[in-house]
């Protein structure tokens, strides 16, 4: 059954180094997201890329975080300059649609540590 | 705004014994309502999902859950609870037939031999 990878697993980084996040969503999925969790807390969206472009962001989402699709496979996240906050697991999730026949498919997410 | 509260954050049962986990949401517009789960080290995996129509939903590995428009709720039901069962449990609401997801913050399911 295809599912959505993430790498890496675990990221250790100095707060102010930029750091990226991949994600190799379903093939022929056409929406794509990122979330992220906080230890301890809630599932957070952060934001939503469809045709090359951001539909929608959270009030997290600001300028430090940026997200890309570089090809036709891989679906980045960009944090600039890490923050200690910024430490938390980031999920990765795609769809083929959105609404009633829509239903996200999620990454085993990867962990980043800002220390 | 849209939200949902998940009571307990974590619940343990005996193996065989009835698995309740609840949910409450908040919305102003009809909700879709999902429960995912997350085994160690692994992703959300989605168990069931509320959008229109039957309000009991079956989904997978033996677990439904009952959408009440008047309880404003949607709690997660297994008859018989299996140690693989085992796992943390997310309720979540997509507001306005959106993409973007809102979860509650998690139940973790724990099975006693």
């Amino acid at each position: 059954e295809p599912e959505v990878t993430q790498t890496p697993s675990h990221q250790v980084t100095q707060m102010g180094q930029e750091v990226i996040l991949r994600c190799v969503p379903i093939s022929n999925h056409l929406y794509f997201y990122w979330y992220r969790q906080i230890l301890g807390q809630k599932v957070e969206f952060l934001v939503s890329f469809y045709n090359n472009e951001i539909s929608e962001k959270s009030e997290i989402f600001d300028d430090q975080f940026s997200v890309e699709r570089p090809d036709g496979s891989n679906f980045t996240l960009k944090i600039r300059s890490t923050k200690l906050e910024d430490s938390a697991m980031y999920f990765c999730a795609s769809s083929r649609f959105l609404g009633v026949q829509g239903t996200q498919y999620f990454g085993p997410g990867t962990r980043l540590l800002v220390l | 705004a849209q939200s949902v509260t998940q009571l307990g954050s974590h619940v343990s049962v005996s193996e065989g014994a009835l698995v309740l986990l609840r949910c409450n949401y908040s919305s102003s517009v009809p909700p879709y309502l999902f429960w995912y789960v997350q085994y160690p080290n692994q992703g959300l995996q989605l168990l069931l999902k509320y959008t229109t129509g039957a309000t009991l939903v079956k989904g997978i590995n033996g677990f439904e859950a009952e959408f009440k428009k008047s309880e404003t709720s949607f709690h997660l039901t297994k008859p018989s609870a299996h140690m693989s069962d085992a796992a943390e449990y997310f309720c979540a609401v997509t507001p306005n037939r959106d993409d973007k997801i809102i979860f509650g913050k998690g139940t973790r399911l724990h099975i006693l031999p």
